[in-house]
């Protein structure tokens, strides 16, 4: 089983949509959690950090759901602009020197 | 700021030839480590490094070397490139603990082995 897994997608939504992904983790002793947002073929940039209270900033929110081990991103009223892949990563040691990126979701926003 | 530069963008190598992939930062970051990303498999960490002089393994380390000799400066070596090594090489870097701190990745050097 892969540590971090996500539905790989492509999500097709109209501009508009509400579109949201989940993605679930299997060490049970991770503390940090993000959503990094990949456009084709360049670098990964960080969306948002998720925090255990869940967190929103502007039309994305994130949510942890410590119990079943998955972390979801909500994003209302899609742009185009938002056509991209949505990284899930999670620590991957005690330590806090490793992360642990999941394949991630593509997402595409239609007209 | 330049942020985190990485070259060569672009690289063929043939199979058994070494080369250096490099890596700098102008932020005065403390950790800096190197992914391999594949198509369906996420990024993958190579090695870490969370100071000048101190580096670590992370989860694919065969076949590459690290060093760090500056904080600015943590180049990858390939010693005997293999074509499994064909991918896209990430360099990032943070203010200090991973795992606590956003990571800002250079644009990457692509990489194919023939």
């Amino acid at each position: 089983r892969k540590e971090v897994e996500q539905d790989p997608g492509p999500f097709n939504v109209p501009e508009g949509a509400t579109v949201a992904f989940n993605c679930t983790y299997s060490n049970s002793a991770s503390q940090s959690f993000f959503w990094y947002r990949q456009d084709c073929r360049k670098e990964p940039k960080l969306l948002m950090s998720v925090y255990s209270s869940g967190n929103e900033d502007g039309r994305f929110t994130a949510q942890l759901n410590r119990a079943s081990q998955y972390i979801s991103l909500l994003i209302r009223d899609s742009k185009l602009s938002d056509s991209a892949t949505y990284l899930c990563v999670v620590n991957g040691d005690n330590a806090g020197n490793m992360l642990t990126f999941g394949g991630g979701t593509r997402l595409m926003v239609k007209p | 700021n330049a942020g985190v530069t990485q070259t060569p963008k672009f690289q063929v190598l043939k199979t058994g030839q070494s080369m250096t992939l490099q890596c700098a930062q102008d932020m005065n970051h403390e950790y800096m480590s190197w992914y391999r990303q594949d198509p369906g498999m996420g990024l993958r960490l190579i090695h870490y490094s969370v100071g000048a002089g101190i580096t670590d393994q992370g989860e694919v380390p065969n076949g590459y070397n690290v060093s760090r000799s500056t904080t600015e400066d943590f180049p990858l070596r390939l010693l005997s490139a293999a074509p499994s090594q064909t991918s896209v090489y990430f360099c990032a870097s943070s203010y200090q603990r991973i795992s606590s701190y956003e990571q800002y990745f250079g644009p990457g050097t692509r990489l194919t082995v023939t």
